[in-house]
């Protein structure tokens, strides 16, 4: 079994709004991670969790604040967003595979629109 | 010295002839190189991946070869069909880098029936 899983699937939301996305596995995984994808770009990484801490911030502005509960659950949380940050949100966890690499499984996404 | 060059950025194929998207890199410490398959409005699916110790990979129809001399390493898509119809990523990765992945631009491939 190799799913992640997201909710919601759309999220609209104005620029004063609060809002989370949340994204949970139960393969074990204990590392977690956040990624922000436009239209026909790949992925790029936001945030990592390894061990439910906060190993990798990449630069990102405090408008999105992550938070991982247990090492099951990611969370991210929304707040005064712009309109340029509407993307498609997917979450990924790893599993190690031998003694120094990670195998990544990315979630379905949240599509989100900020208007 | 941290990219990955993809290549070409879209493809068109026959169905049932073979695919071929191209990648290389510059950063002689990558070690690990996934292919990622995604479809619209789905998140990036995990295909294959291969590290230098071997040349190639196959796994149904779809093979990575790899030439660690040239620093380039490509996805074979034999007997392509419709549904394979969606966008490739490559990537790479090296151990001190963690869990970082380095993704290629993505090439768009179209199958056509």
């Amino acid at each position: 079994d190799t799913e992640v899983t997201q909710t919601p699937k759309h999220l609209v939301m104005g620029m004063t709004n609060k809002k989370s996305l949340k994204c949970e596995q139960h393969m074990g995984h204990r590392a977690m991670y956040w990624y922000k994808q436009k239209a026909k770009k790949p992925p790029e990484l936001m945030f990592v969790y390894s061990y439910e801490k906060l190993s990798i911030n990449e630069s990102v502005p405090s408008r999105f604040s992550p938070e991982c509960p247990n090492s099951s659950l990611l969370n991210l949380h929304l707040h005064a967003l712009q309109p340029e940050d509407s993307a498609l949100y997917l979450c990924a966890s790893s599993r190690r595979i031998g003694t120094e690499h990670y195998e990544q499984y990315f979630g379905p996404g949240t599509r989100l629109t900020v208007t | 010295q941290q990219q990955v060059k993809q290549s070409p950025q879209s493809l068109i194929v026959q169905k049932g002839g073979i695919s071929i998207i191209n990648c290389a890199y510059e950063n002689t410490a990558f070690d690990y190189f996934p292919w990622y398959q995604q479809f619209p409005g789905k998140g990036p699916a995990l295909l294959i991946a291969i590290r230098p110790d071997v040349s190639e990979k196959k796994e149904g129809r779809f093979t990575i070869s790899f030439n660690k001399s040239a620093k380039q390493f490509s996805l074979h898509i034999m007997d392509s069909q419709p549904g394979d119809s969606a966008t490739y990523f490559c990537a790479a990765n090296f151990g001190a880098s963690g869990s970082r992945l380095t993704f290629g631009e993505g090439t768009q491939l179209t199958v056509n029936p």
